[in-house]
């Protein structure tokens, strides 16, 4: 199967730094990346859409310019929270999506990066 | 829009026993549906997927699902859990083959000897 990684796995910042995560697609192109948040024992909630070569579309409530996402090539998207706080702790969960035959695309996931702000 | 529900946030069961996770969604369009796996501090394992045909999907580890579209639902079943299969289970749908999906809250199962 697919195979798309995140790096770093886990990261503790202090409050007000800017961290970047990482997501790569590693054996197929990949022009839509999403981006997903995860809450201690809740679902995962959408907060953005990364096309590649194009801004990314951001879902409702969530703040673009807190989280800045570029997709700059068809293998690497890249999140980055600016000025992080403790409410921003969370784990962030890259899909990408694969082209299929007959229409039939797959999302693949990411392992998950937990981010920890003090 | 599309919403999906889980009402069971936890389903405790024996090793060697049955189980079912219900799921049940809403839409006023087709949908595709998605059972997707998580283990600890991973990220999400696709188990299986509905896009159409036959309404009984069979995935991986040994789950099956079935579409049923009257009752607008996705039950996720295994004739025979084991140890192993203990982990969150998210139930999701999208309106294209990958296009963003909206999860369900998640059923923990957990599997005890």
């Amino acid at each position: 199967g697919a195979v798309v990684s995140q790096h770093p796995s886990w990261v503790i910042c202090k409050s007000g730094t800017s961290v970047k995560i990482e997501c790569r697609s590693l054996d197929f192109q990949a022009t839509t990346m999403f981006w997903y948040r995860q809450f201690p024992k809740q679902s995962l909630m959408l907060m953005a859409t990364s096309n590649e070569g194009s801004k990314a579309t951001y879902e409702q409530g969530v703040e673009k310019d807190k989280f800045l996402i570029n997709h700059a090539s068809l293998t690497l998207s890249t999140l980055t929270v600016t000025s992080a706080h403790p409410e921003d702790s969370s784990f962030y969960i890259c899909s990408a999506r694969r082209p299929g035959l007959a229409g039939e695309d797959e999302q693949f996931f990411g392992p998950g990066t937990r981010l920890t702000v003090l | 829009a599309q919403s999906v529900t889980q009402l069971d946030s936890q389903v405790p069961v024996f090793e060697e026993a049955p189980v079912e996770l219900r799921c049940n969604y809403s839409s006023s369009v087709s949908v595709y549906l998605f059972w997707y796996v998580q283990y600890p501090n991973q990220g999400l394992q696709l188990l299986l997927k509905y896009l159409s045909g036959s309404t009984l999907v069979k995935g991986i580890n040994g789950f099956e699902a079935e579409f049923n579209k009257s009752q607008t639902s996705f039950h996720l079943r295994k004739p025979s859990v084991h140890i192993s299969d203990t982990a969150e289970y998210f139930c999701a749908v999208s309106v294209g083959t990958a296009s963003k999906l909206t999860f369900g809250t998640g059923t923990r199962l957990q599997v005890t000897l």
